[in-house]
């Protein structure tokens, strides 16, 4: 079946460091892909997506590529702040779009120091 | 635009007890989920519905969990009995319409201890 496998946690960078998360996926077909935040306290949200191969996703100064070719969707920002600070969900989803229940990697705790 | 409600936020429970999670979508959103989040991992989609019908139930342990949106609107979880393993984040989350891509929204959830 499919699966979602991302890089372990906590992650801990300083602030204005370079940030990858890395995510790889399987799943037959093409599906959409996706990262979700969850900020302390709060539920999950929404942060970037990509529907087909090389798409990117950005928001917020984050950004993903969907590779087709090395099944992977990894996460990225330039200059993370303490804000910042969340567990990320990388995501697969049906492929072509749609909206059926998502299939979620296990999380990664980022932790941004001043 | 309010958000998806659940309730209630919190719940402790001994095991073999019963407990029901409600969830309010998003108005006019015809497509219900509702996931378990064991601490440590990711969310795993339980059932789905499309108005009031199941699409997907697929890994939903249905001799101790069922769930229903008889309206179309909000929904119910129910586990009966609990076991220790329960012991989860229950997420409802709602989208417009499945059948074109839409974005899920999530709610805040309810945290249930099984003692």
């Amino acid at each position: 079946g499919d699966s979602v496998t991302q890089m372990e946690g906590p992650v801990t960078l300083s602030e204005e460091a370079f940030l990858t998360i890395n995510c790889t996926y399987t799943a037959t077909g093409y599906p959409s892909l996706f990262w979700y935040v969850q900020y302390p306290g709060e539920g999950l949200q929404l942060l970037l997506k990509a529907t087909k191969a090389d798409d990117k996703g950005s928001n917020k100064g984050f950004e993903a590529t969907y590779r087709k070719e090395t099944t992977s969707f990894h996460l990225e920002k330039g200059s993370v702040q303490v804000s910042d600070s969340a567990v990320y969900f990388c995501a697969l989803g049906n492929s072509g779009g749609g909206a059926d229940g998502l299939t979620f990697g296990k999380g990664t705790h980022l932790i941004i120091q001043p | 635009e309010a958000g998806v409600a659940q309730s209630p936020r919190y719940k402790i429970i001994e095991k073999r007890q019963s407990v029901a999670f409600w969830c309010n979508p998003i108005s006019g959103h015809a497509t219900l989920y509702w996931y378990q989040q064991i601490l440590g991992q990711g969310p795993k989609l339980l059932i789905q519905f499309q108005n009031n019908g199941v699409v997907d139930d697929s890994q939903l342990p249905k001799d101790r969990f069922s769930a229903e949106r008889l309206k179309g609107v909000d929904s119910t979880l129910k586990i009966q009995p609990a076991k220790l393993e329960d012991s989860a984040v229950y997420l409802c989350a709602s989208s417009f319409d499945r059948l074109v891509y839409n974005e899920q929204f999530f709610g805040p959830g309810t945290r249930l201890t099984v003692l």
